[in-house]
């Protein structure tokens, strides 16, 4: 049963246009929500995150939206890069001070490729 | 980048083979975790620790064990490997005290058990 899940497996984007890139979650206690991203060979690195209090949050081109109700978050990136093709995980906790570590639940990931 | 070296890159080994996989950090974060990548599945928690000797649970943690003698290593077996465990290992810190640090983590571990 995931809790969270990305339902597109794939996403083919133009350089230049909009990349969005959705999540869906169950679990009605996530409260922070995280977007990484993935090359081959490599680990996961941070890209943007969101508390549940917010709806936006932007950094350069990159904008996550959260819509509480629906459990709902997007991911943006506008322009599209060649350099953004990659793997693109959603994750989610439960938050709060943590005093025992902070629990990620991912997504199964959505494969961007950009093409020039 | 994080200070994270996970050690080694990539080992292939036969069934009922013990394994052990390491995580050392140059941080001092407090907390580490290991994770597992499937097709399918994104990134899975086996175990994590909130500090020295503290260690717990995570999703997946059947046929794993974990041990973290110092801060900056996380140790990771697997007593007795299986096909199933074929997977990519992943090992991330965080030093939070609350939620809304992010969890940084190295390059993985490809495993291959055949």
């Amino acid at each position: 049963d995931q809790q969270v899940k990305q339902n597109s497996p794939s996403l083919s984007v133009q350089e230049g246009r909009i990349s969005i890139l959705n999540c869906d979650y169950t679990n009605s206690m996530f409260d922070y929500f995280l977007w990484y991203k993935k090359y081959p060979a490599e680990g996961p690195t941070f890209l943007i995150s969101i508390s549940s209090i917010k709806d936006k949050n932007e950094d350069g081109r990159f904008t996550v939206f959260l819509n509480k109700s629906a459990k709902h978050l997007s991911l943006h990136i506008v322009p599209s890069q060649p350099g953004d093709s990659a793997v693109y995980f959603c994750a989610a906790s439960k938050g709060g001070i943590v005093a025992y570590g902070n629990k990620l639940v991912f997504g199964a990931g959505t494969i961007l490729r950009v093409k020039s | 980048d994080a200070g994270i070296t996970q050690s080694p890159r990539h080992k292939v080994t036969e069934t009922g083979t013990p394994v052990t996989l390491r995580c050392h950090q140059t941080e001092n974060h407090r907390y580490m975790y290991w994770y597992r990548q499937d097709p399918g599945h994104g990134l899975r928690l086996i175990h994590y620790s909130y500090g020295v000797k503290d260690t717990d649970k995570g999703e997946v943690s059947d046929g794993y064990s974990v041990s973290r003698s110092k801060t900056e290593d996380f140790l990771l077996t697997l007593e007795s490997a299986t096909s199933s465990q074929t997977s990519v290992y992943f090992c991330a810190i965080s030093s939070q005290i609350d939620s809304n640090q992010p969890q940084h983590f190295g390059d993985g571990t490809r495993l291959s058990i055949l």
